[in-house]
């Protein structure tokens, strides 16, 4: 079984449109957890971090669900420029392992 | 401030033979990961150094590949012989300290095995 496990996608939405994405996990002891963005043949890049209150960054929102050992992803007013690969990771052991998921495509069209 | 180097950035070899790829992180980052990336996939972490010394290198395919980190700087991993699977973007990243969240990831190598 896959430490992490998402959707790939591709999700194909309008401009201005709602997204969200979910992503599971299978250890319970994963401590931290996170969204990376990554561009077509390009590095990732740190999206927002994944707290146990939820948490917000503009159109950016992301939420924990312990219980249920998933996190997920909501992006409202889609842009263009949102098109990409979301990566969903999570760590254990204080940080010193980190498991990527095999990313969610997003393609937003005019 | 600059970001991570790789070097370099395409390679093409046939199989059987032996690659080596360079990495600098960013000035003062402790910590520095090999990850593979194929088509498709997430990133794999490789091995995890925190200074010059190795924290994890579980999924390391130890009978091909090796990895140093001499002086706690810069590193290069080497694959010795190659295969047709070991293509993929070899990514290195790095963090200012053990337990900081944020990976700042380099360009990638691009290898293709032939």
């Amino acid at each position: 079984r896959k430490e992490v496990e998402q959707d790939p996608g591709p999700f194909n939405v309008p401009e201005g449109a709602t997204v969200a994405f979910n992503c599971t996990y299978s250890n319970s002891a994963s401590q931290s957890f996170f969204w990376y963005r990554q561009d077509c043949r390009k590095e990732p890049k740190l999206l927002m971090s994944v707290y146990s209150s939820g948490n917000e960054d503009g159109r950016f929102t992301a939420q924990l669900n312990r219980a249920s050992q998933y996190i997920s992803l909501l992006i409202r007013d889609s842009k263009l420029s949102d098109s990409a690969t979301y990566l969903c990771v999570v760590g254990l052991y204080n940080f010193n392992k980190f498991y990527f998921g095999s990313g969610t495509k997003l393609n937003v069209k005019p | 401030e600059a970001g991570v180097a790789q070097s370099p950035r395409y390679k093409i070899i046939e199989k059987r033979q032996s690659v080596a790829f360079w990495c600098n992180p960013i000035s003062g980052h402790a910590t520095l990961y090999w990850y593979q990336q194929i088509l498709g996939q997430g990133p794999k972490l490789l091995i995890q150094f925190q200074n010059n010394g190795v924290v994890d290198d579980s999924q390391l395919p130890k009978d091909r590949f090796s990895a140093e980190r001499l002086k706690g700087v810069d590193s290069t991993l080497k694959i010795q012989p190659a295969k047709l699977e070991d293509s993929a973007v070899y990514l290195c990243a790095s963090s200012l300290i053990q337990g900081e969240y944020e990976q700042y990831f380099g360009p990638g190598t691009r290898l293709t095995v032939t």
